[in-house]
């Protein structure tokens, strides 16, 4: 069974640039959730998609952005980076609904470093 | 709203020696918690979680943790660490009733020392 499968695993960007992240899901998966990974804050949740729809949104301002496909692919993207956006960006996904919260199975991340 | 502590950013211990990496939470309504690890340029994997009953709970890799709801506790053990387990160990918590807004602790790095 294919694990979570995320793209690009590293890119460079400049200042002001956008970005966009794709993520696929296990299959069978509905929920697919984001977290940005930096060494000063660790792991901070950014939404939570299911269904489609999202569910949860963390505490990140507008520039940030996702979105779910009908097959739970998602994917996120980042406007108008900042020096401060160069993260490890994880996607998790679960199967969402009737099981525990929580149990996630996440992709290696893509790496992005704003220049 | 919940929060975890991990007490302890680094931990060294020696081949063959007890593994202990702390973690406490808070939370408004008795949780879900877990234990993750993440290797070197890896996602996170799943070490084993705490949903209800026993509240000692085992996982992978002869890790095991026990909830102690009077403490607001969750620490992970391991009898004898081995070389594999150098990695990042990352306690989280989630709400019962909860979806998969996940609260991770700022990480623990272990390093074994041969």
């Amino acid at each position: 069974k294919a694990g979570v499968t995320q793209t690009p695993r590293y890119l460079i960007k400049t200042r002001g640039q956008q970005v966009t992240l794709s993520c696929s899901p296990i299959s069978g998966h509905r929920s697919v959730s984001w977290y940005q990974q930096t060494p000063g804050q660790g792991l901070q949740f950014l939404f939570e998609y299911f269904s489609e729809t999202q569910r949860n949104k963390g505490n990140f301002p507008g520039r940030f952005s996702g979105r779910q496909f009908s097959n739970s692919r998602s994917e996120m993207n980042v406007s108008t980076l900042e020096l401060g956006d160069s993260a490890l960006y994880l996607c998790a996904s679960s199967l969402g609904q009737g099981t525990t919260p929580g149990e996630l199975f996440f992709g290696e991340g893509s790496r992005l470093t704003v220049l | 709203a919940q929060s975890v502590t991990q007490l302890g950013s680094h931990v060294s211990v020696s081949e063959g020696a007890l593994v202990l990496l702390r973690c406490n939470y808070s939370s408004s309504v008795p949780p879900y918690l877990f234990w993750y690890v993440q290797y070197p340029n890896q996602g996170l994997q799943l070490l084993l979680k705490y949903t209800t009953g026993a509240t000692l709970v085992k996982g992978i890799n002869g890790f095991e943790a026990e909830f102690k709801k009077s403490e607001t506790s969750f620490h992970l053990t391991k009898p004898s660490a081995h070389m594999s387990d150098a990695a990042e160990y990352f306690c989280a918590v989630i709400p019962s009733g909860g979806y998969q807004k996940v609260t991770f602790g700022i990480g623990t790095k272990l390093q074994v020392i041969p």
